[in-house]
């Protein structure tokens, strides 16, 4: 089993610019999440999924936008790139929920500028 | 809603020595405490976790957690510790009312072992 995998690994955008970053797992975990990690801040999360089709708000979800259309897939979509958005975003993925093991990828670090 | 407070951005320890990680939280509710560990430039994995039952929970690589529901606290603890535990370890809960929504993770306390 691959886990959990996030593409790309190392991101540069502009401001304004739009883009997509990928989270896929191969161990048919119902419950998918989004987490930005900021230096000094922890992980916070942007949006869960508790299953294809349902999806929810976290703590910081604006600006951000995801779907889940299969169990294997949770994009995550930056509609227009800000600085604050600057942030290493790691997708986590977990059989049980939110009490389950989360099984986190390898993160994505994104630049904004 | 829940908080999570990591009191010690830094903790260093020479390597043997014992080390004690803390954690307290805030909630309304009752809660799940976890505590996770991040190597660098890696994502994050599950140390240990307390759902219920025993308030003293063993965890993996020697680490073990005790949840003191009167202090609300989780705090982390190792009796020995090597070059290999240095890394980011983050102290998480989750209220028990739900469960579909996401952790609260505290701040994170890095633990450097001094040789």
């Amino acid at each position: 089993n691959a886990g959990v995998t996030q593409t790309p690994k190392f991101q540069v955008l502009k401001t304004g610019q739009s883009m997509t970053l990928q989270c896929a797992q191969d161990m048919n975990h119902e419950y998918m999440s989004w987490y930005r990690q900021d230096p000094g801040m922890g992980l916070r999360l942007i949006h869960y999924s508790v299953g294809a089709g349902i999806t929810d708000q976290g703590e910081v979800p604006n600006g951000y936008n995801v779907s889940r259309s299969t169990t294997e897939d949770f994009p995550l979509r930056l509609l227009s790139a800000a600085p604050s958005q600057t942030s290493v975003y790691f997708c986590a993925s977990s059989s049980g929920g939110g009490i389950g093991t989360q099984y986190f990828g390898p993160g994505t670090r994104l630049l904004v500028l | 809603a829940q908080s999570v407070t990591q009191l010690d951005s830094q903790v260093p320890v020479f390597e043997e020595a014992p080390v004690e990680l803390r954690c307290n939280y805030s909630s309304s509710v009752s809660v799940y405490l976890f505590w996770y560990v991040q190597y660098p430039n890696q994502g994050l994995q599950l140390l240990l976790k307390y759902l219920s039952g025993s308030t003293l929970v063993k965890g993996i690589n020697g680490f073990e957690a005790e949840f003191n529901k009167s202090q609300t606290s989780f705090h982390l603890r190792k009796p020995s510790v090597h070059i290999s535990d240095t890394a980011e370890y983050f102290c998480a809960v989750l209220g028990t009312g739900g469960g579909a929504d996401g952790l609260t993770f505290g701040k994170g306390t890095h633990l450097i072992i001094q040789p």
